[in-house]
């Protein structure tokens, strides 16, 4: 069976502090989908990043980053130098090659003070 | 490019009335999915189109909820009736085509009394 687990439910930070946010999946297939999307306030969910099981490079955009690493199964996110407007709840998401639903984990919220 | 779009934003209804939402996806996305959202969860499936097509629903509730997609573009999602743990936010997504990127809409939040 395929699942998401995002162990921390809550992450408090102060602005400008590093922030990582741990992702663990499984799965049986060899083909599959890892996402990242934000929820803030409003409720929307905005989408962030896609990648696929073959490639492990990790990818940087402005101060985001994420780690994919298949001997783990693990697929974190890390957010330099935090803003307030990150504050929000983020979710990892797995999606298998063969009908497209996305498993979600069950979220962490995080929250940037000033 | 114009995003989901989705209404109601919010529904108050009392157990046992029904309620419908709808949905209009990306255009030319292929792919539609209906997602609900219990208050601190993740999203959880509840039924996927490929175009005027039911790919999945095996979790769709189908004693009281039910799904369409006619002409391949717009959704409606129906309960009837509902029961006060269907309150939740109801999401729905579009895709090109299924695996591929999934975009959100603003969702509808739905309270049952």
């Amino acid at each position: 069976a395929q699942k998401v687990t995002q162990a921390q439910t809550e992450i408090s930070v102060v602005e400008k502090e590093d922030v990582t946010l741990d992702c663990v999946y499984e799965t049986r297939d060899t083909t599959y989908y890892l996402f990242w999307y934000k929820q803030p306030p409003s409720g929307e969910l905005v989408f962030l990043i896609r990648r696929n099981s073959f490639d492990e490079q990790n990818e940087i955009s402005g101060r985001y980053s994420w780690n994919f690493q298949k001997s783990t199964s693990s697929f974190n996110f890390t957010i330099t130098a935090s803003q307030v407007v990150d504050s929000a709840v983020y979710f990892c998401a797995l999606c298998d090659n063969q009908g497209g639903k996305l498993i979600f984990g069950q979220g962490t919220e995080l929250s940037v003070k000033p | 490019e114009a995003g989901v779009a989705q209404s109601p934003r919010y529904k108050i209804i009392e157990k046992r009335q029904s309620v419908a939402f709808w949905c209009n996806p990306i255009s030319g996305h292929a792919t539609l999915y209906w997602y609900q959202q219990i208050l601190g969860q993740g999203p959880k499936l509840l039924i996927q189109f490929q175009n005027n097509g039911v790919v999945d629903d095996s979790q769709l509730p189908k004693d009281r909820f039910s799904a369409e997609r006619l002409k391949g573009v717009d959704s409606t999602l129906k309960i009837q009736p509902a029961k006060l743990e269907d309150s939740a936010v109801y999401l729905c997504a579009s895709s090109l085509w299924g695996g591929e990127t999934q975009y959100f809409g603003p969702g509808t939040r739905l309270l049952v009394l």
